[in-house]
């Protein structure tokens, strides 16, 4: 399969504990994207990288994220002293250029 | 980067009947874009129509662009139960702008 995938689909954990998701995109892509999405939003914007540089991160983006694409492959995205709020499920995609993105399944995170 | 905003928020039809949605941005832009999303499910990009084309069709979308109005719409014909999602614009200020998405149009096709 070449599309985006997404690791892991599920993820239950009690606050204050640190999670990590991993993003693989579509192996010619230069850009890759983290979003958050709750239930009957559209999905928010958090950072996004070219290559291997984060290029933007948004406000939303607590001191408690940090996202890494450390070769320019794969991405990290790492929330720390998780709170209830942070439950939602978040959205990997990746593009070539700025151009169409594609979405990975995404990773529901349930704070308890 | 700029947030589209989609019109309605929600619409009900039954099958075999055309959808047309919305979407509105407010400054210039290089390309508009728009994605579905299934219930629980990641987003699927449809169709992307650039600041130079008026229409364009891929299978039974058609999706128009009118830069004066700073408005483009989504025409889903004949539609399907399949059909049922959340459908989201983006409006891209140059083509290496960052994809916000707006609220969106939630669909439900009636078998």
């Amino acid at each position: 399969d070449t599309g985006v995938s997404q690791d892991p689909r599920h993820k239950i954990t009690k606050r204050g504990q640190n999670v990590t998701f991993r993003c693989d995109p579509i192996s010619e892509h230069n850009r890759l994207y983290w979003y958050r999405q709750t239930l009957g939003q559209g999905p928010e914007f958090l950072t996004y990288f070219q290559n291997e540089a984060q290029l933007e991160k948004s406000r939303l983006l607590s001191d408690r994220f940090s996202a890494e694409r450390p070769k320019g492959s794969f991405s990290t995205l790492e929330i720390q002293r998780t709170e209830q709020g942070d439950s939602a499920m978040y959205l990997c995609a990746s593009s070539l250029g700025g151009y169409a993105q594609y979405f990975g399944p995404g990773t529901r995170l349930t704070v308890l | 980067s700029q947030q589209g905003e989609e019109d309605p928020q929600a619409l009900s039809i039954q099958e075999g009947e055309n959808a047309t949605m919305n979407c509105s941005y407010k400054t210039s832009i290089n390309n508009l874009q728009w994605y579905r999303q299934n219930s629980g499910r990641g987003l699927v990009h449809l169709i992307l129509i650039r600041s130079n084309e008026r229409e364009k069709h891929s299978g039974r979308l058609r999706v128009t662009l009118d830069t004066s109005k700073k408005s483009s719409s989504l025409l889903i014909t004949a539609s399907r139960a399949a059909d049922t999602a959340s459908y989201f614009c983006a409006a891209l200020k140059t083509s290496y702008d960052k994809v916000i998405f707006g609220p969106g149009t939630s669909l439900s096709v009636i078998p």
